[in-house]
C-alpha cells in the first residue's frame, strides 16, 4: 500500500526560528512529490519535486528531494506568524490518477 | 485566489436530508477531484473525473454520488448521510489527472 508519512505532526517555534519539516514515502512507482500549505481551508500549492538533489526555492521556503532516502524536506527560514499552517506532503504515482497525502505537519509560529 | 470555487462554504444537514455540493474551476483543467478531510487524518481521495469521465471511485459509500456535467463543474450529491460523514469536503482540479492539483476552499459539512 502506498504510504506518505510526515514528521513532526506538530511543531511550535518562535518567530525568527528556522524549521525543517520532513516527508518520507513508500510508493510503488514514484512520479513526483508535492508540498502544500493549508491555512484555513484550501491547500495552496508550494512546490513540485521530481529530481533528486535539486533545491526548489521560493522566498524563505525551500525544498529538496532525496530519492535514495525516499524523502523530502521543507525548510522555512526566519519564520513569521503568517507561516502558521498545516503543511501537507503528497506523492504522485506514475500511471495513477491520484496523489497520496501525508497526515500533515501543524506548524505554529509564536510572536 | 485559487480559481477553484466551492459552494456552499458551510452546510448543516440532518441524516434524512438531500443536498448537493458544487465545485467550479476557471483554470481550463481537464481533471477534477473530490477529497474528504477529517480531523487528524490525511486527505482522503473520493472520486476522480478526467475529461468528464469518472476514472476513480475510492470505495466511497453510495450515499455520496458525484456528477460531472462538463470539465469545469463537479457536484457531490449527498443523501442519508451519517454523523461520521461530517468533515471538510475539498474539490481540486489539475490540467490532467495525476498532475499538480489546485484546491477550492472546501465545504465544511456537519451532519446531525
Amino acid at each position: 500500500e502506498d504510504k506518505v508519512v510526515q514528521s513532526p505532526l506538530s511543531l511550535v517555534v518562535h518567530e525568527g526560528d528556522t524549521v525543517t519539516l520532513n516527508c518520507s514515502y513508500e510508493v510503488t512507482n514514484f512520479r513526483s512529490l508535492l508540498w502544500y500549505k493549508q491555512e484555513k481551508k484550501a491547500p495552496t500549492f508550494l512546490f513540485m519535486l521530481t529530481s533528486s538533489g535539486i533545491e526548489k526555492k521560493s522566498g524563505r521556503l525551500s525544498s529538496i528531494l532525496d530519492k535514495k532516502e525516499l524523502s523530502s524536506i521543507l525548510n522555512i527560514t526566519a519564520t513569521q506568524t503568517g507561516d502558521s499552517a498545516i503543511y501537507l506532503c503528497a506523492v504522485g504515482i506514475m500511471g495513477a490518477q491520484k496523489l497520496v497525502f501525508g497526515q500533515g505537519t501543524r506548524l505554529t509560529i509564536n510572536p | 485566489e485559487t480559481g477553484v470555487t466551492q459552494t456552499p462554504r458551510h452546510l448543516v444537514m440532518g441524516m434524512t436530508n438531500k443536498k448537493s455540493l458544487k465545485c467550479e474551476q476557471h483554470l481550463g483543467h481537464n481533471a477534477m477531484y473530490w477529497y474528504k478531510q477529517s480531523a487528524k487524518k490525511p486527505l482522503e481521495l473520493m472520486f476522480v473525473y478526467n475529461f468528464k469521465e469518472q476514472t476513480e471511485n475510492n470505495s466511497v459509500p453510495s450515499r455520496f454520488s458525484p456528477e460531472c456535467p462538463n470539465s469545469s463543474h463537479l457536484f457531490l450529491h449527498l443523501h442519508t448521510l451519517q454523523p461520521e460523514d461530517s468533515a471538510l469536503y475539498l474539490c481540486a482540479s489539475s490540467p490532467l489527472s495525476g498532475e499538480t492539483q489546485y484546491f477550492g476552499p472546501g465545504t465544511r459539512l456537519l451532519v446531525l
